[in-house]
């Protein structure tokens, strides 16, 4: 069993649906990230918490600590979402999920 | 723009063959990374330094060795190249403990060896 897992491995979408990409993890943390790496290879943060809940534009990121459960929400989607969005979790060391390709059709 | 600078962005390599991965970061970031991605799985850690003058091995530090020049800068480099290092390589640096954003990535260098 990995460490950190998310789900759905692969999204498909129409424009302005509401998205929901969720991550769990098994390891303790002392932040979790959220990611995203666009078709061309580049990663950005997006999210960096360790508690309740972060909103970045159409982009709201959650944590419960208790259930060791993470989720990206997006409001609203757009064809430029298209991207794989991946959550790691740092404590000591910072451990990467598989990532979630998450394709918006117009 | 400030951030983290990758070189090269795309290299072909023999079998056997040697290089260097350059990594530059302008923020003032105290820990740099290297990390590798290949298709299906998640980033995996190969080397790290947590400041000037220290690093250590990740997850995956086999056939690679690093130098962290200077605060800025943290280089990789793979001194006997194998096909099983074709992959696409990430530097990301971070300022441990704070920042809005936790980590920095550069664009990546995708590597093939022959």
């Amino acid at each position: 069993k990995n460490e950190v897992e998310q789900s759905p491995q692969n999204l498909t979408a129409q424009e302005g649906e509401f998205i929901t990409i969720n991550c769990s993890y098994s390891v303790g943390i002392s932040a979790l990230h959220w990611l995203q790496q666009h078709p061309g290879g580049g990663i950005v943060s997006l999210f960096m918490l360790s508690s309740g809940k972060k909103k970045h534009g159409r982009l709201i990121a959650t944590i419960n600590i208790q259930e060791k459960h993470s989720s990206l929400h997006i409001t609203a989607s757009h064809p430029r979402d298209s991207a794989v969005y991946i959550c790691a979790t740092s404590l000591d060391k910072v451990i990467f999920g598989p990532g979630t390709s998450l394709s918006v059709i117009p | 723009n400030a951030g983290v600078t990758q070189t090269p962005k795309f290299q072909v390599l023999k079998t056997g063959q040697s290089m260097t991965l350059q990594c530059a970061q302008d923020m003032n970031h105290n820990s740099m990374y290297w990390y590798r991605q290949d298709p299906g799985m998640g980033l995996r850690l190969i080397y790290y330094s947590a400041s000037e003058g220290t690093t250590d091995k990740g997850e995956v530090p086999n056939g690679y060795n690093v130098s962290r020049l200077n605060k800025r800068e943290f280089s990789l480099r793979l001194e006997s190249a194998a096909p099983s290092q074709t992959s696409v390589y990430f530097c990301a640096s971070s300022e441990v403990g704070q920042g809005r954003y936790g980590y920095t990535f550069g664009s990546g260098t995708r590597l093939t060896v022959v």
